[in-house]
């Protein structure tokens, strides 16, 4: 089983929806949980990070955590063009231990 | 707040010659940074970690002796790719953290390296 898993995508939806991205974790000792986006050709951009279960909202964004399922997710609101990228999930066990990446979840959003 | 930035950003090279990368955290003491390696269309790779005065850890796969990496200060870390050849052609991608409460990491907009 892979440490963090994602849909690789392309998940389409049409601009002003909500966009759905999700993530799972396989170890129970992650403690931090991190959304960035990155567009082609670019590096990684942080969105947001979580790190208690429920939802934490910023902007038209909102990151959704349950350590019991082992899910974390990312909502979109009102979905723009400019908002087609990659989607990465990244887990942290806690102090300085490296983030572990998934490989991405491609958004297109369409005019 | 938390800017990474990386020199050169795209740099060209033939085969048999060294490169060196320079990341540099703007406004922040970097207590650790990492050195990242993504093959197009492809996820990040974590390549190593590093702190400052000490030696970096190497993820397992990575040649250490070819992927020199110097952490001299808590803003600056380097890495040089020794005798460069076309497999090495990749996009390179520091981040660090120091910043956030939680070790978020804030990565430089990358290096990339073509190999002729």
């Amino acid at each position: 089983q892979k440490e963090v898993e994602q849909n690789s995508g392309p998940l389409s939806v049409p601009e002003g929806a909500i966009a759905s991205l999700n993530c799972t974790y396989s170890d129970r000792g992650s403690q931090s949980f991190f959304w960035y986006r990155q567009y082609s050709g670019k590096s990684p951009e942080l969105i947001m990070f979580i790190y208690s279960n429920g939802d934490k909202e910023d902007g038209r964004f909102t990151a959704q955590l349950n350590k019991a399922s082992q899910y974390v997710s990312l909502l979109i609101r009102d979905s723009q063009p400019s908002d087609s990228a990659t989607y990465l999930c990244a887990v942290n066990k806690g102090g300085y231990s490296t983030l572990t990446f998934g490989k991405g979840t491609m958004l297109l959003v369409s005019p | 707040g938390a800017v990474v930035s990386q020199h050169p950003s795209w740099v060209i090279c033939k085969s048999g010659t060294s490169v060196k990368i320079e990341c540099r955290s703007l406004d922040f003491q970097a207590t650790t940074m990492f050195w990242y390696r993504q093959f197009p269309k492809q996820s990040l790779m974590l390549m190593a970690t590093s702190n400052e005065g000490s030696k970096a850890t190497y993820e397992q796969g990575v040649e250490k002796d070819k992927f020199l990496i110097n952490h001299a200060s808590l803003t600056l870390s380097t890495l040089t790719v020794t005798s460069a050849h076309p497999e090495d052609s990749s996009f390179y991608i520091c981040s660090a953290t120091g910043q956030g409460s939680y070790n978020e990491q804030f990565f430089g907009p990358g290096t990339r390296l073509t190999v002729l």
